[in-house]
């Protein structure tokens, strides 16, 4: 699976949108980008997942270039609940078993 | 969904001593994982079951450790003679297998070594 970087942190207002990005530069044509989050002291959580186009679902929006070397996870408007560190993960579409391989994420920091 | 569940969620012990941690998997899903994850570190993947057969381990899963998914339903994870390095949260992960396969994680079970 290819290789994602992340900020190790980010601030942002309670209210405002929180845009986090990832870099995949590596990332291959049969590669998802999917993102998980987890809150301090639980489980990863699912958040959403795409190949090329943008997705959206109730959670969040996510918007991936069209060369597919870097996607952006967007919280519309982020609450002091979204506080948790957000992993950007690449994972290959078929139809095996594969581990997720969780990098250093982003420390999300939502301040009222 | 009821979503996976896992038991115990915290777990102190004492060196040398066995522990074992229990997941349920979401109802209908084939595919279950277990992982690792030490403090300030994302989860790190230890093995899988597709249904009841184990089909991948990781270097981390040493000789004390041993998982099993005996029905194809809830899986079980052991450690023997457990070691203040085993202290981590374990948490366990569930998917149809549909791809592109989404994995579901339980709430973890904190285990401290003594």
């Amino acid at each position: 699976d290819a290789k994602t970087t992340q900020p190790p942190s980010m601030d942002c207002a309670e209210g405002r949108a929180a845009n986090l990005p990832c870099n995949h530069s590596t990332i291959s044509g049969n590669e998802y980008v999917y993102w998980y989050r987890q809150i301090h002291s639980q489980g990863p959580q699912y958040i959403i997942h795409g190949l090329k186009n943008n997705e959206t679902n109730e959670m969040a929006s996510l918007i991936i270039t069209e060369d597919r070397k870097s996607s952006t996870l967007i919280l519309p408007h982020a609450t002091l609940r979204d506080t948790a560190v957000y992993y950007c993960i690449v994972r290959v579409f078929n139809n095996a078993g594969n581990m997720l391989t969780f990098g250093g994420g982003t420390r999300l920091m939502v301040k009222p | 969904d009821t979503g996976v569940s896992q038991n115990p969620r915290h777990k102190i012990t004492k060196r040398g001593q066995n522990v074992t941690f229990r997941c349920d998997p979401i109802s209908e899903h084939n595919r279950l994982y277990w992982y690792r994850q030490t403090l300030g570190q994302g989860p790190e993947f230890l093995t899988y079951f597709q249904n009841e057969a184990q089909l991948e381990k990781s270097r981390l899963l040493s000789d004390r450790f041993s998982a099993e998914r005996p029905k194809g339903s809830f899986s079980t994870l052991e450690i023997q003679r457990t070691e203040q390095g085993d202290s981590a949260m374990y948490l366990c992960a569930s998917s149809s297998g549909r791809a592109p396969e989404t994995q579901y994680f339980g709430p973890g079970t904190r285990l401290l070594v003594l």
